[in-house]
């Protein structure tokens, strides 16, 4: 299957930093990536649609000044937490679909912890 | 109610099992059907993909859809220590990523 990849792997950065994420696609073109957001023991929660070339997409009940997307080549989406607090402590993973489509390739996920 | 719904588990098994996941849904416009599978601390790992009803083998894995009771299962033969991982069913009524509708997981342990 097609290679996401994501980094850093695990970050811990002090309340009031912005902590960047980095998604690149490693073997094929995305224009489309995916932020989720997955809490201990629960299921992935989109947070929204990165399109590149143009602004993201936004799930309901997550701030877009909070959470910088930026999708500026075909390969490459990076999620950029603002003034992280500790409620911003999570798993972050990216995920990308070849040509569009409906199966999704996921990132191994960032661990970010806000002290 | 959630849109698809999963047992959390966790689910114990010996090591040679054969195992059952499940997944329930009410939306009958899914047509595209994926079981990931997601260790601890990782991205989640695309194990099976299916569209619309029926069986698909692959290895130890079976995946099977059955849209008029809205359900879908994954089977793992002789399951193993390292199949021990949360199993995700996924669904969409189309090709777009950003309908996927994840189901809450379901956390397998084999023990040896």
């Amino acid at each position: 299957g097609a290679v996401v990849s994501q980094h850093p792997s695990r970050v811990i950065c002090k309340s009031g930093t912005s902590v960047k994420i980095e998604c690149r696609s490693l073997d094929f073109q995305a224009t489309t990536m995916f932020w989720y957001r997955q809490f201990p023991k629960q299921s992935l929660m989109l947070m929204a649609t990165s399109n590149e070339g143009s602004k993201a997409t936004y799930e309901q009940g997550v701030e877009k000044d909070k959470f910088l997307i930026n999708h500026a080549s075909l390969t490459l989406s990076t999620l950029t937490v603002t003034s992280a607090h500790p409620e911003d402590s999570s798993f972050y993973i990216c995920s990308a679909n070849e040509r569009g489509g409906e199966k999704l390739f996921f990132g191994s996920g960032t661990q970010l912890s806000v002290l | 109610q959630k849109e698809v719904e999963q047992d959390p588990g966790p689910l114990s098994v010996p090591e040679g099992a054969i195992v059952s996941l499940n997944c329930t849904y009410s939306n009958s416009a899914f047509q595209y059907f994926m079981w990931y599978r997601q260790y601890s601390r990782k991205g989640p790992e695309l194990l099976m993909y299916t569209y619309s009803s029926g069986n698909k083998e692959d290895g130890r894995f079976t995946a099977q859809v059955d849209k008029s009771s809205k359900y879908i299962s994954l089977f793992i033969r002789d399951s193993q220590p390292s199949d021990s991982a949360t199993y995700l069913c996924a669904m969409t009524p189309n090709n777009a990523g950003n309908m996927l509708t994840f189901g809450g997981g379901t956390r397998l342990m084999v023990k040896p």
